[in-house]
């Protein structure tokens, strides 16, 4: 299968500052990219989907001036964690799909943040 | 509005017996089904899908998982658990059209003991 490549694994940064989190494609042009938030033991939660050249579309109660989300390419989607705080602590997920119906979203191995 | 119930959050199993993994869906059009395998702090891998073709569907790793209509669920099984199959396991369901966004379910962490 295709093959989605988040970066990085892990972050620790102290409360107040930004991290940006990178979602690439490393095989194929993936016109739309979705980001995920997971708590422990929970499911995944879709904060917002994004479309190569647009804005992201965020989900209902997720903070676009928080989450950052910028997909300027058909390969590189990156999501910026603004002027983080300990309950921003979580695993970030992203995924990508190529254009086209049915075409299937492959995942990110995913990101812990987390915020001291 | 679509939505993913998956029943039982916690699944304990024998090696070699069989899995089954409860999935009901609800969605008011024809809804594409998957089932994703999680394992610890890592991503999803697609286990196998429905689109519409034929309702049982083989996914990898000897996993299959039959759409019922009538029933709404989409139930995933093995026939004979294995070690390697300990995992967080996500039903979701998608639409067929726009951007296809996946809702899951809460998920249903598969436990096999030796």
């Amino acid at each position: 299968g295709a093959v989605v490549s988040q970066h990085p694994s892990w972050v620790i940064c102290k409360s107040g500052t930004s991290v940006k989190i990178e979602c690439r494609s490393l095989d194929f042009q993936a016109t739309t990219m979705f980001w995920y938030r997971q708590f422990p033991k929970q499911s995944l939660m879709l904060m917002a989907t994004s479309n190569e050249g647009s804005k992201a579309t965020y989900e209902q109660g997720v903070e676009k001036d928080k989450f950052l989300i910028n997909h300027a390419s058909l390969t590189l989607s990156t999501l910026t964690v603004t002027s983080a705080h300990p309950e921003d602590s979580s695993f970030y997920i992203c995924s990508a799909r190529a254009h086209g119906p049915n075409t299937e979203a492959f995942f990110g191995q995913g990101t812990r943040l987390t915020v001291v | 509005a679509q939505s993913v119930t998956q029943l039982g959050s916690h699944v304990s199993v024998s090696e070699g017996a069989l899995v089954l993994l409860r999935c009901n869906y609800s969605s008011s059009v024809p809804p594409y089904l998957f089932w994703y395998v999680q394992y610890p702090n890592q991503g999803l891998q697609l286990l196998l899908k429905y689109t519409s073709a034929a309702t049982l569907v083989k996914g990898i790793n000897g996993f299959e998982a039959e759409f019922k209509k009538s029933e709404t669920s989409f139930h995933l099984t093995k026939p004979s658990a294995h070690m390697s199959d300990a995992a967080e396991y996500f039903c979701a369901v998608s639409d067929r059209g726009g951007a296809q966004k996946l809702v899951f379910g809460q998920g249903t962490r598969l436990t096999i003991n030796p």
